[in-house]
């Protein structure tokens, strides 16, 4: 299986900081990588994906890059909607597995 | 739009068999893959398995010996069985489905499912 591990498991940020989000994969999955944001209670919700394309409707302070076994997501400037737990998926091969997430709070 | 919801019991009992169903709305099930995916409390997300509209399945191995996903194409629905539970699989139990880019934009709202003598 291919391990996704994200960076910070936890991130206090403010409104209007710049905040970014590592997810590194175990083994090299080209651009094969989604992006999710989820809320307390919540279905995740589809962010990016092939790595750094956004999903209709997204806010364009999300972006996303990388390729291979490193990526980032990049939330520009930080707003109150954003505070919640963002997750990697690895869509490579089977089976598919998430990263552990990264909850971001309020300073 | 395409709309998903889960439904089944909330508890079962240990060595039991947990019992789902997703109910597709707004679309129909034909040509599509469609996944179940399950997340303990406090934890990340765990991928199950998927079935394609003609019945092929892929399972995680981690879970490959206790699941069973079916499609009932006349219903609008596919099922989730997972045998043999322990507290371990307490979690909240999503249906999703991969839109035409290949990820994973539908999702049902998730149904807690706990197991408990």
């Amino acid at each position: 299986d291919i391990q996704l591990t994200q960076s910070p498991s936890f991130l206090s940020a403010s409104v209007g900081d710049r905040v970014t989000i590592t997810c590194r994969a175990s083994q090299g999955i080209g651009s094969y990588l989604a992006w999710y944001q989820q809320n307390p209670g919540k279905a995740p919700k589809l962010l990016l994906y092939a790595a750094s394309t956004l999903q209709s409707g997204v806010p364009s302070r999300f972006s996303g890059s990388g390729s291979g076994a490193e990526f980032t997501l990049t939330i520009s400037s930080l707003q109150p909607e954003d505070f919640a737990t963002y997750s990697c998926q690895q869509l490579s091969s089977y089976p598919l597995t998430f990263g552990g997430g990264t909850k971001v709070e309020i300073k | 739009q395409v709309q998903l919801q889960e439904s089944g019991p909330g508890l079962v009992k240990p060595s039991e068999t947990l019992s789902l169903t997703c109910t597709v709305s707004g679309g129909s099930i034909n040509s599509y893959y469609w996944s179940w995916i399950r997340q303990p409390p406090g934890e990340g997300l765990e991928w199950i398995g998927y079935i394609y509209s003609s019945g092929s399945v892929n399972y995680n191995p981690s879970l490959k010996s206790r699941v069973t996903i079916s499609v009932d194409t006349s219903k609008n629905q596919f099922s989730l069985r997972l045998s043999s539970v322990t507290t371990a699989d307490t979690a909240v139990y999503y249906c999703a489905r991969r839109d035409d880019t290949g990820y994973y934009s539908y999702w049902g709202q998730g149904t807690l499912v706990t197991v408990s003598s």
